[in-house]
């Protein structure tokens, strides 16, 4: 199964950019890249994923290595509700079934104001 | 939307009891699935569901059961409640298993077994 490896903690000030870095140098051809938060006593939240191309939505940005063994997620402007654990993940097909998270501990997103 | 709906919220039980934590979504999600999270710990899959009426295990499956037998609902049984089983329960679902959908995830259950 592909690992991931991330930062334990991050600080970042409010509405500046952030840059959470994600290695994983043993992702397959066919793994996605998933990132996901955790805000304080919620369940996980989807927040992008892509597989090889950069990709954007409302919430944030995915820069994905040419060689795809890393990535980044960005937050354009940290806002105090952007304070959360947020997970790096390749899809691990489980017994067949793809589509199986596989958390690791993530990276603590602390935002001062 | 509801979304995913999971009860109860809190619950406590004593060794030895069973109990059942109840899963629902409303978004016609083929593939459903089961993960606990122990303190500063990422969440592990329990058993998940690619749908109705076809469940398998995932990476801590013992002490747990499940059936789908409804797209909504997939329920997980706890057979012989043992501390070892204290943890916050989460519930996902996704259009469907396929690696490039993103899951949407219940509020949790918080266990405790004493």
């Amino acid at each position: 199964d592909a690992k991931t490896t991330q930062p334990n903690s991050m600080e970042s000030n409010e509405e500046e950019p952030v840059h959470l870095p994600c290695n994983h140098s043993t992702i397959s051809g066919t793994d996605y890249i998933h990132w996901y938060r955790q805000l304080p006593s919620q369940g996980p939240e989807y927040v992008i994923h892509g597989l090889t191309s950069n990709v954007n939505n409302r919430m944030a940005s995915l820069a994905i290595a040419e060689d795809r063994k890393s990535s980044t997620l960005i937050l354009h402007r940290a806002t105090l509700r952007d304070a959360a654990v947020y997970y790096c993940i390749l899809i691990w097909n489980y017994g067949g079934s793809q589509g199986n998270l596989i958390f690791g501990k993530g990276t603590k997103l602390s935002v001062k104001p | 939307n509801a979304g995913v709906t999971q009860t109860p919220k809190f619950q406590v039980l004593k060794t030895g009891q069973s109990m059942t934590l109840q899963c629902a979504q409303d978004m016609n999600h083929e593939y459903m699935s089961w993960y606990r999270q122990d303190p500063g710990m990422g969440l592990r899959l329990i058993h998940y569901s690619v749908g109705a009426g076809i469940t398998d295990q995932g990476e801590v499956p013992n002490g747990y059961n499940v059936s789908r037998s409804t797209t909504e609902d997939f329920p997980l049984r706890l057979l012989s409640a043992a501390p070892s089983q204290t943890s916050v329960y989460f519930c996902a679902s996704s259009y469907s298993s396929s690696s490039n959908q993103p899951q949407h995830f219940g509020d949790g259950t918080r266990l405790s077994i004493l």
